[in-house]
């Protein structure tokens, strides 16, 4: 079965500080797509990041960087310099190939920044 | 920029009463799916609907609920009798064409309050 494990169910760090983000996920099919997702207060979902399975480079977004790594079936998420508007629930999250369309969340870390 | 909307943004109903919730895809995308987020938990996919169909459906879409799209632009989520842990945010989602490699994107959300 397939599923997305988030352990960190609360982060809170000061601003300016690093943090990252733990996800591993499980699976079985060797093609499938990682997500990360941000829930900030208002609710709303944002997309932040898509990698596949055969794509294992790093990726840097300004503060924002992603490791994947298939040995460990993990794909952290750091956030460099943390500010207070990275204040958030943000979920990993798995799409297999051969399922298109449905994501499969983890139980999300929430993140806090106090200034 | 094309958006997803939602209405309404909360609706409060009472236990055993219908309730319709709204979504308006992005005009030219031609998958639509609704996910579930019951209040501090992860977003759980409940079904995908494409040509007039759904495509797929978790086992939380039983009987009680329905999806259509009356009318080429609304996509309805359809809850015939509710139950109070139907209580959670539901987001819709369109996507352009199926695939894990091309993003779905989220409503607002509504959240259902069943008393």
């Amino acid at each position: 079965a397939q599923k997305v494990t988030q352990a960190q169910t609360e982060i809170s760090v000061v601003e300016k500080e690093d943090v990252t983000l733990d996800c591993v996920y499980e699976t079985r099919d060797t093609t499938y797509y990682l997500f990360w997702y941000k829930q900030p207060p208002s609710g709303e979902l944002v997309f932040l990041i898509r990698r596949n399975s055969f794509d294992e480079q790093n990726e840097i977004s300004g503060r924002y960087s992603w490791n994947f790594q298939k040995s460990t079936s993990s794909f952290n998420f750091t956030i460099t310099a943390s500010q207070v508007v990275d204040s958030a629930v943000y979920f990993c999250a798995l799409i297999l190939y051969n399922q298109g369309g449905k994501l499969i969340f983890g139980q999300g870390t929430e993140l806090s920044v106090k200034p | 920029e094309p958006e997803v909307t939602q209405t309404p943004s909360h609706q409060v109903t009472q236990m055993g009463q219908e309730v319709i919730l709204r979504c308006v895809p992005i005009s030219n995308h031609l998958y639509f799916y609704w996910y579930r987020q019951i209040l501090g938990q992860k977003v759980e996919f409940l079904v995908s609907f494409y040509n007039n169909e759904i495509s797929e459906k978790s086992e939380i879409f039983d009987d009680q609920f329905s999806v259509e799209r009356p009318d080429g632009s609304n996509f309805t989520l359809k809850i015939r009798s509710t139950k109070l842990e139907d209580s959670a945010m539901y987001f819709c989602a369109s996507q352009i064409v199926y695939g894990p490699n091309n993003e779905q994107f989220f409503g607002p959300g509504t959240r259902l309050t069943v008393l």
